[in-house]
């Protein structure tokens, strides 16, 4: 069966700071994907990034960026710089090969000015 | 293309009344996702089809919810009978979908449910 953890439930930050939000996964599949999604105040799921079990490669995308690590079945997603603006909840999710695709629980990320 | 598109946007009705929750997929896409998010239970990943078949529903809370997918444009999601347990807000989500694909899922603007 397949499991993603967050294990914070509530992150809050004064703008500017760096923050991590942490991700574990389990699966007994060898080729999984990783996704991250952010739900905004407004409530709609918007996605941020994906990757494959077969892609290591960590990955920076202007403020945001994501350390991906096998050997700990980690995914976390690092916001430099936070701004009021990412305050939200984020969830990581994980789909199997045959497509069943589960959420974490979220972290709800609060940005204070 | 307009997106996945859900309606209701909002759905309000009595304990014991037969709720139908509406989804259009986006054209093309293989793969339909019924979530359900509570703040006590998350997002639930209620069931999921695959070229229009129901390929795990083991998430459906019980008998009283149903789902079907006729046709690669059009899935429902029935509550019959509802319960004020049933109120949430309910996602639907499409993705390119064949075995193996790593494409995100792509979700509608939610239904909020509520079971009064």
């Amino acid at each position: 069966a397949q499991k993603v953890t967050q294990a914070q439930t509530e992150i809050s930050v004064v703008e500017k700071e760096d923050v991590t939000l942490d991700c574990v996964y389990e699966t007994r599949d060898t080729t999984y994907y990783l996704f991250w999604y952010k739900q905004p105040p407004s409530g709609e799921l918007v996605f941020l990034i994906r990757r494959n079990s077969f892609d290591e490669q960590n990955e920076i995308s202007g403020r945001y960026s994501w350390n991906f690590q096998k050997s700990t079945s980690s995914f976390n997603f690092t916001i430099t710089a936070s701004q009021v603006v990412d305050s939200a909840v984020y969830f990581c999710a994980l789909k199997d090969y045959g497509q069943n695709f589960v959420f974490g629980p979220g972290t709800r990320l609060s940005v204070l000015p | 293309d307009a997106g996945v598109i859900q309606s209701p946007r909002h759905e309000v009705t009595e304990m014991g009344q037969e709720v139908t929750l509406r989804c259009k997929p986006i054209s093309g896409h293989n793969s339909l996702f019924w979530y359900r998010q509570t703040m006590m239970r998350g997002l639930e990943l209620l069931i999921y089809f695959n070229n229009n078949v129901p390929i795990d529903d083991s998430g459906m809370p019980e008998d009283r919810f149903s789902a079907k997918m006729p046709n690669a444009s059009f899935s429902t999601l029935k509550i019959q009978p509802s319960e004020p347990r049933d109120s949430a807000v309910y996602f639907c989500a499409s993705s390119l979908g064949a075995t193996g694909d790593d494409t995100e899922a792509f979700f509608g603007q939610g239904t909020r449910l509520t079971v009064v």
